[in-house]
């Protein structure tokens, strides 16, 4: 069982906005930077976000992420066929004294 | 481009060794700033860290493995391994080598494609 505990799914139709939440505690998000990523089923995870809000090059600005105090949000708009994924949050966890912390994982669907 | 291939058994009698290899291409290994790392995920869960490998020779393991697990590199050949021992059909997962964004420990930007190791008798 994760640390970090996120909705296991949520959904919008194409063009709209999603939010992913990760919530987690003062000795993992509240005290350390939260990294995002999308995995396709089959493939491998994809980073999305680094240092709470950062994207990496070649990562559309409809990705967005956020974090207050032990909680973090990963923002989706302008939602597209191809953003149906899933999604994880990741951290490190000073209690547990290690990073590569992922989050329990949120299954996006464009209706 | 840099890509990461891994490499190994896709199945391992319990109790005994898994072992598996990244080959790193379009980059060296011996490069600073990068954490060469393992992860795996079991089925229908989350990525796991297990552990990571520096240029230098020093490496890193999430508490929860590191008795078990062990990774190391031959840069003649550009590649590291993870060894995993004393395996149980709780360790049937994705095995994923990757690497972070340079100067990072945590953010995996490169991933291999993942091999199945499936842990039965």
């Amino acid at each position: 069982q994760s640390v970090l505990m996120q909705p296991p799914s949520v959904s919008a139709a194409p063009g709209q906005r999603v939010i992913i939440s990760c919530s987690g505690s003062s000795s993992n998000i509240g005290n350390h930077y939260v990294a995002w990523y999308q995995q396709v089923p089959g493939t491998a995870p994809k980073l999305l976000i680094y240092d709470n809000n950062k994207r990496p090059s070649g990562i559309p600005d409809r990705f967005s992420g956020s974090k207050s105090g032990t909680s973090a949000t990963l923002v989706i708009t302008g939602l597209q066929t191809g953003d149906e994924a899933d999604y994880y949050c990741e951290t490190w966890d000073t209690s547990l004294s290690t990073g590569g912390i992922f989050g329990t994982g949120t299954k996006v669907t464009v209706l | 481009q840099v890509q990461l291939q891994e490499s190994g058994p896709g199945l391992v009698k319990p109790s005994q060794t898994l072992s598996l290899t990244c080959t790193v291409s379009g980059i060296s290994i011996n490069s600073g700033g990068y954490y060469w790392s393992w992860l795996r995920q079991l089925p229908g869960k989350g990525p796991e860290w297990i552990g990571y490998f520096y240029y230098s020779g020093s490496t890193y393991y999430s508490p929860s493995l590191k008795s078990r697990a062990s990774i190391s590199a031959d840069k003649s050949k550009n590649q590291f391994s993870l060894r995993l021992t004393s395996v149980t059909a709780a360790d049937t997962a994705v095995y994923y080598c990757a690497s972070p964004l340079r100067w990072t420990n945590w953010y995996f930007d490169l991933w291999g494609r993942g091999t199945l190791v499936t842990v039965s008798s």
